[in-house]
C-alpha cells in the first residue's frame, strides 16, 4: 500500500494563478481530510469528506474548493491565488471517524508570490 | 479560537532519560486524544491515543495520561532515543466526527 500520496510536492504560483492538489489513497478509507500547518502553528483542517460526493467545510475553507467523485481521490482546488495561502498542505484519510487515527500524505509546500 | 494548547515550543532531553511533553485544551466535548509525531519534510505520524473515559495508556516506550478535571493531557517518552527527536503535536476530537484540532506542536531534541 503507498498510503495517502499528494502531489505535487512543491509549486510556486504567482498571485491570482489557479492551481489543484492532488491528494489519493489507496486504503479505500471513507474519510478524508485537507489541512494547512502555518510556520510555527499546527495544522488546521479546510475541508473533509465523509465519503464520495459528500464534502463539508473544516476552519478555515476560504479560498478553496474540493470534489470527492471516488473514494481515493479528493483534490483541493486553489482559485485566485494569494498570498496568505503560502503553507504547507497536507491531506489525511481515515476508515471512519470517532476513535480512528488518520493517515497523512507527505505534504505539498506551496509558496504564492 | 485555539482550543487545543502546547505551551512549550522546544524542550531538549539527554538519551536515555524521559521526555515529559504537555497538552492543555479548553472544549470539555473533546472525547478522544492523539499525538502525532513529525519529521521534517513528512506528514504526521500516529503515535497513540486515549479515549476520555481512560486516564491512561501505553504503548511501548510511550505512555499518555489524562487529566479530565484539568483538561490536560501528557506524553511520556522512556528511555528518549535520538530517532525521537521530532516535532510532537498533540490533536483532539469531539463527538466521533473525526475532526481534529492540533495544538502547535514541541521540537523534541534528544542529546547524545
Amino acid at each position: 500500500n503507498a498510503g495517502v500520496t499528494q502531489t505535487p510536492k512543491f509549486r510556486i504560483l504567482k498571485i491570482g494563478q489557479s492551481m489543484t492538489l492532488q491528494c489519493t489513497q489507496d486504503m479505500n478509507h471513507n474519510y478524508m481530510y485537507w489541512y494547512r500547518q502555518d510556520p510555527g502553528m499546527g495544522l488546521k483542517l479546510i475541508y473533509y469528506s465523509v465519503g464520495a460526493g459528500i464534502t463539508d467545510k473544516g476552519e478555515v475553507p476560504n479560498g478553496y474548493n474540493v470534489s470527492r467523485s471516488t473514494t481515493e481521490d479528493f483534490p483541493l482546488r486553489l482559485e485566485l491565488a494569494a498570498p496568505s495561502q503560502t503553507s504547507v498542505y497536507f491531506c489525511a484519510s481515515s476508515f471512519w471517524t470517532g476513535e480512528n487515527e488518520q493517515f497523512f500524505g507527505p505534504g505539498t509546500r506551496l509558496t504564492v508570490l | 479560537d485555539q482550543q487545543v494548547k502546547q505551551n512549550s515550543p522546544s524542550l531538549s532531553v539527554q538519551e536515555g532519560r524521559i521526555s515529559i511533553l504537555n497538552c492543555d485544551y479548553t472544549n470539555s466535548m473533546f472525547d478522544y486524544f492523539l499525538w502525532y509525531k513529525k519529521y521534517p519534510a513528512e506528514g504526521p505520524t500516529f503515535l497513540i491515543s486515549i479515549s476520555s473515559i481512560k486516564d491512561k495508556n501505553e504503548d511501548g516506550r510511550f505512555t499518555v495520561f489524562l487529566n479530565k478535571s484539568a483538561k490536560h493531557l501528557s506524553l511520556h517518552i522512556v528511555p528518549s532515543q535520538p530517532g525521537d527527536s521530532a516535532v510532537y503535536f498533540c490533536a483532539a476530537s469531539d463527538a466521533g466526527w473525526g475532526k481534529l484540532q492540533f495544538g502547535a506542536g514541541t521540537q523534541v531534541v534528544v542529546t547524545p
